[in-house]
C-alpha cells in the first residue's frame, strides 16, 4: 500500500541543537517533496520544496535532503529556537506530477530553552 | 509568498443546516484549489480538487453531494457542507497552487451542534 510515514512521537530538543525530522514513503515515485510547518489551529505554511533531481536544498537555518533510492527525506533545523516549536509535515504528489498533495501525519517538535 | 484567505475562520451551526466556506487567493490566480479536512491530532486529508470552470474531483470516500464545491473564478473556491451533522465538525483548510508550490489558507473551524 502507499503511505507517507513521519515519526508520530514528539521530538524534544534543547535550544541551539539541530533538529532532524524524517519522512519515509513507500510505493510512490514523487517528482518532488515538500515540507510545511503547522501551528495549532492554523493552516500549514510552506517551507521548502525539493525536486527528485536535487539531493539537498537549504533556506536559512533549514536544510532538506531527498534520497529517492531510500525513499526518504530528512528535514534539519540548525541552531534551533523555541519559536521553531511546531508540527512539521511532509507532503508529496502521488501521481508523480504537480497536482494534488497528500500529507504525512506530521512530527511535533518542541525546542526547550 | 502567496496569500490565501478563508472565511469564516470559525463557524458554529445546528445539525441539518448548510454552511459555506470561502477560499480566496489574494495575490495570484489559481486554476486549481484544494480542500482538506483535519481532525484533531491527525494529518490533513485531501477531500477534493477544485478546478476553475469545471467540476471538482473528489477523493475516494468523500460524498460529492454533501460537500459541494464551486470554483467560480480564478481567485475563489467555495465549499458548502450540506445538511451538516456533528461528525462533520472538523478543521477545513483550502490551498491554492501557484506553479509547483501550494499555499494554504488559515483554516475554518466548523462545529456542528
Amino acid at each position: 500500500s502507499q503511505k507517507i510515514e513521519q515519526n508520530s512521537e514528539a521530538l524534544n530538543i534543547q535550544e541551539g541543537k539541530t533538529a532532524t525530522l524524517t519522512c519515509n514513503y513507500t510505493n510512490y515515485s514523487p517528482a518532488y517533496l515538500q515540507w510545511y510547518r503547522q501551528d495549532p489551529g492554523r493552516g500549514p505554511v510552506f517551507l521548502l520544496l525539493i525536486r527528485e533531481n536535487e539531493k539537498e536544498k537549504r533556506k536559512e537555518r533549514l536544510k532538506v535532503t531527498f534520497d529517492t533510492t531510500l525513499k526518504q527525506s530528512l528535514f534539519h533545523i540548525t541552531a534551533s529556537q523555541p519559536a521553531d516549536s511546531a508540527t512539521y509535515l511532509c507532503a508529496l504528489d502521488p501521481s508523480g506530477g504537480y497536482n494534488k498533495l497528500i500529507f504525512g501525519a506530521g512530527t511535533r517538535l518542541a525546542v526547550h530553552p | 509568498g502567496a496569500v490565501v484567505s478563508q472565511h469564516p475562520s470559525w463557524v458554529i451551526c445546528k445539525s441539518g443546516t448548510s454552511v459555506k466556506i470561502e477560499c480566496r487567493s489574494l495575490d495570484f490566480q489559481a486554476t486549481t484549489m484544494f480542500w482538506y479536512r483535519q481532525f484533531p491530532k491527525q494529518s490533513l486529508m485531501l477531500m477534493a480538487t477544485s478546478n476553475e470552470g469545471s467540476k471538482a474531483t473528489y477523493e475516494q470516500g468523500v460524498e460529492k453531494d454533501k460537500f459541494l464545491i464551486n470554483h467560480a473564478s480564478l481567485t475563489l473556491s467555495t465549499l458548502t457542507v450540506t445538511s451538516a451533522h456533528p461528525e462533520d465538525s472538523s478543521f477545513y483548510i483550502c490551498s491554492a497552487r501557484d506553479d509547483a508550490e501550494q499555499y494554504f489558507g488559515p483554516g475554518t473551524r466548523l462545529t456542528v451542534t
